[in-house]
């Protein structure tokens, strides 16, 4: 079945540091990939996705770009700032239309120091 | 815009008891919600599909009859919990799509069965 796996938290970095965050997907066809965000006592919000092979997402100065040959879709920001602190979750669905379900990572905690 | 709201956010029953979440839409109609739980550490699991005004579809190993899913509109859905069980706890979160591809989340429910 459908699986996505992301690096285990916590990580922690000090602010203005870069950030990645892996994920790499399993699926027998083609789905579109999405990054969620969860802020304490929130629920989750779509950060970006990507549709299809190549494609970048990008919001609020973090992207990712769906990778097929590497099966990835890593996050990525290039300076981070203490109000990213949240659980970040890699998620991924089959774009065939209609309304499917997501298939989502374990998630990782994310901690900026100031 | 795009707000799904859960009651109650948290929830302590005695065993053996029923446990009714509450998942509306506050601000659109919902074609589709979704049910997910949670477990510590763990990734969302999609538990249930729910269309309004017809049977939910459930994930293989989620018992219909232990969780049962009412959409009775294009606003509101509900996940009962029965006959309640420590195994049970869990939390539990719903998301709506307005259109076919974004899913909006609730805060989640915490339900823990003593």
């Amino acid at each position: 079945g459908d699986s996505v796996t992301q690096m285990e938290g916590p990580v922690t970095l000090s602010e203005e540091a870069f950030l990645t965050i892996n994920c790499t997907y399993t699926a027998t066809g083609y789905p579109s990939l999405f990054w969620y965000v969860q802020y304490p006592g929130e629920g989750l919000q779509l950060l970006l996705k990507a549709t299809k092979a190549d494609d970048k997402g990008s919001n609020k100065g973090f992207e990712a770009t769906y990778r097929k040959e590497t099966t990835s879709f890593h996050l990525e920001k290039g300076s981070v700032q203490v109000s990213d602190s949240a659980v970040y979750f890699c998620a991924l669905r089959y774009s065939g239309g209609g309304a499917d379900g997501l298939t989502f990572g374990k998630g990782t905690h994310l901690i900026i120091q100031p | 815009g795009a707000v799904v709201s859960q009651h109650p956010s948290w929830v302590i029953c005695k065993s053996g008891t029923s446990v009714k979440i509450e998942c509306r839409s506050l601000d659109f109609q919902a074609t589709t919600m979704f049910w997910y739980r949670q477990f510590p550490k763990q990734s969302l699991m999609l538990m249930a599909t729910s269309n309004e005004g017809s049977k939910a579809t459930y994930e293989q190993g989620v018992e219909k009859d232990k969780f049962l899913i009412n959409h009775a509109s294009l606003t509101l859905s509900t996940l009962t919990v029965t006959s309640a069980h420590p195994e049970d706890s869990s939390f539990y979160i719903c998301s709506a799509t307005r259109q076919a591809y974004e899913q909006f989340f609730g805060p989640g429910t915490r339900l823990t069965v003593l």
